[in-house]
């Protein structure tokens, strides 16, 4: 079963909106972290945001920030006033139980083009 | 070094051919991940370390894929009697291991064509 459901594989957004990335999640341990990425399209891994499970407050970093739904299973990426140079893909992923397994899976991506 | 170094960058190699992709991680990390991006794709879960071991080898497509890492450093994977459809990006990253909110550091992949 898939553990990170991406939903959306492509999106447009005018530039300086607001956009959010959907990220949902299956896991049956209580620990757990949540990552996002963001890949231009020279290849490389950005890391962008973190969430624990244990974490109180959303995950916020510059503009980028994680709305956090735990029950939910839910870890959207927000991105507040999105610019050119937002253009990329996007991928969510998750590291569980760190005791137990430190394997970091991630989903399929959502990729973002932002529109002048 | 200054962060996740892969080599080769690109290979082509000729169908059947054994291939071997290098991955040196971050100083002092213990976590070394091993993924696969198909043109466009996601990334594709093939093998984690921890130290020297390997607890997870789950998502190694056939018997034809193996890695090692020895030191609890570099780390090469090997994919025997290559076939066209292992044509792709393969990604390496390290983490600090034993802690949850550690990002992993990605390399720049090696790109590998099978002709």
């Amino acid at each position: 079963a898939q553990k990170i459901t991406q939903t959306q594989p492509g999106m447009f957004v005018q530039e300086k909106e607001a956009v959010t990335l959907d990220c949902t999640y299956d896991t049956s341990d209580p620990s757990y972290g949540l990552f996002w990425y963001k890949q231009p399209s020279s290849g490389e891994m950005i890391f962008l945001i973190y969430q624990g499970s244990y974490d109180q407050q959303n995950a916020t970093e510059g503009r980028y920030s994680l709305n956090f739904q735990k029950a939910r299973k839910s870890a959207n990426l927000v991105i507040s006033a999105s610019q050119l140079g937002d253009s990329a893909m996007y991928f969510c992923a998750m590291r569980e139980g760190i005791w137990r397994d430190d394997k970091i899976i991630f989903g399929k991506g959502t990729r973002l083009h932002i529109l002048p | 070094g200054a962060g996740v170094s892969q080599s080769p960058s690109n290979k082509v190699t000729e169908k059947g051919k054994d291939v071997e992709l290098r991955c040196d991680p971050i100083s002092g990390h213990t976590a070394l991940y091993w993924y696969r991006q198909s043109l466009g794709q996601g990334l594709e879960f093939l093998i984690y370390f921890q130290g020297n071991s390997a607890p997870d080898k789950s998502g190694l497509p056939s018997d034809r894929f193996s890695a090692e890492r020895t030191g609890g450093s570099v780390s090469t994977l090997t994919i025997q009697r290559t076939q066209q459809e292992d044509s792709a990006v393969y990604l390496c990253a390290s983490s600090l291991g034993g802690a949850m909110n550690t990002e992993a550091f990605f390399g720049q992949g090696t790109r590998l064509t099978v002709v």
